[in-house]
């Protein structure tokens, strides 16, 4: 069965650094989104592409956060100056089409910044 | 805005007990998507269930059930002769049709079965 990957598992990073968070959505999925969710709080939503642009984003997702889907494959999620606020487990979902169909969600990344 | 609202932060109970966790929410649209996701302790997001607003069907899977009720702006969630295994965070959601669809989370309900 087709599945959201997502790399890697466990990002430790110190504050200030970049990171890039990647995500491989299934195929033919056509929606892309980020969340994310800080240790023992409720997941909450960062940014929504499709047709290879920002459909909407959240006020959490600030000029510190980009998306990018750089090879028809990858979505990748990249913090550019990490502070420690940013740790967090970070999920990537696709969607196959519109009409609220089902999110199907990769296993997280969890970011750890010292 | 949409907001969803679980007000049992923890559950705990004894196995084979009935449960049920509830979820409120409040959108103005009159067109949306309910959810109900699953967290065990690994981690990961788990798809339970989908209703759309048209659809006030109660639905039955095994020992779960969902209940539905729009005057009230609920969608509960029953676990009917719990297991260990149901031990989890349980999470309800909401999305718009119209627009990029995004996930509006409660707070989630964390359950545990003990034996």
């Amino acid at each position: 069965e087709p599945e959201v990957t997502q790399t890697p598992s466990h990002q430790v990073t110190q504050m200030g650094q970049e990171v890039i968070l990647r995500c491989v959505p299934i195929s033919n999925h056509l929606y892309f989104y980020w969340y994310r969710q800080i240790l023992g709080q409720k997941v909450e939503f960062l940014v929504s592409f499709y047709n290879n642009e920002i459909s909407e984003k959240s006020e959490i997702f600030d000029d510190q956060f980009s998306v990018e889907r750089p090879d028809g494959s990858n979505f990748t999620l990249k913090i550019r100056s990490t502070k420690l606020e940013d740790s967090a487990m970070y999920f990537c979902a696709s969607c196959p089409n519109s009409g609220g169909n089902e999110q199907f969600f990769g296993p997280g990344t969890r970011l750890t910044v010292l | 805005a949409q907001k969803v609202t679980q007000a049992q932060t923890e559950i705990s109970v004894v196995e084979k007990e009935d449960v049920t966790l509830d979820c409120v929410y409040e959108t103005r649209d009159t067109t949306y998507y309910l959810f109900w996701y699953k967290q065990p302790p690994s981690g990961e997001l788990v798809f339970l269930i989908r209703r759309n607003s048209f659809d006030e069907q109660n639905e039955i899977s095994g020992r779960y059930s969902w209940n539905f009720q729009k005057s009230t702006s609920s969608f509960n969630f029953t676990i009917t002769a719990s297991q260990v295994v149901d031990s989890a965070v349980y999470f309800c959601a909401l999305s718009l049709i119209q627009g990029a669809q995004k996930l509006v989370f409660g707070q989630g309900t964390r359950l545990t079965i003990n034996p």
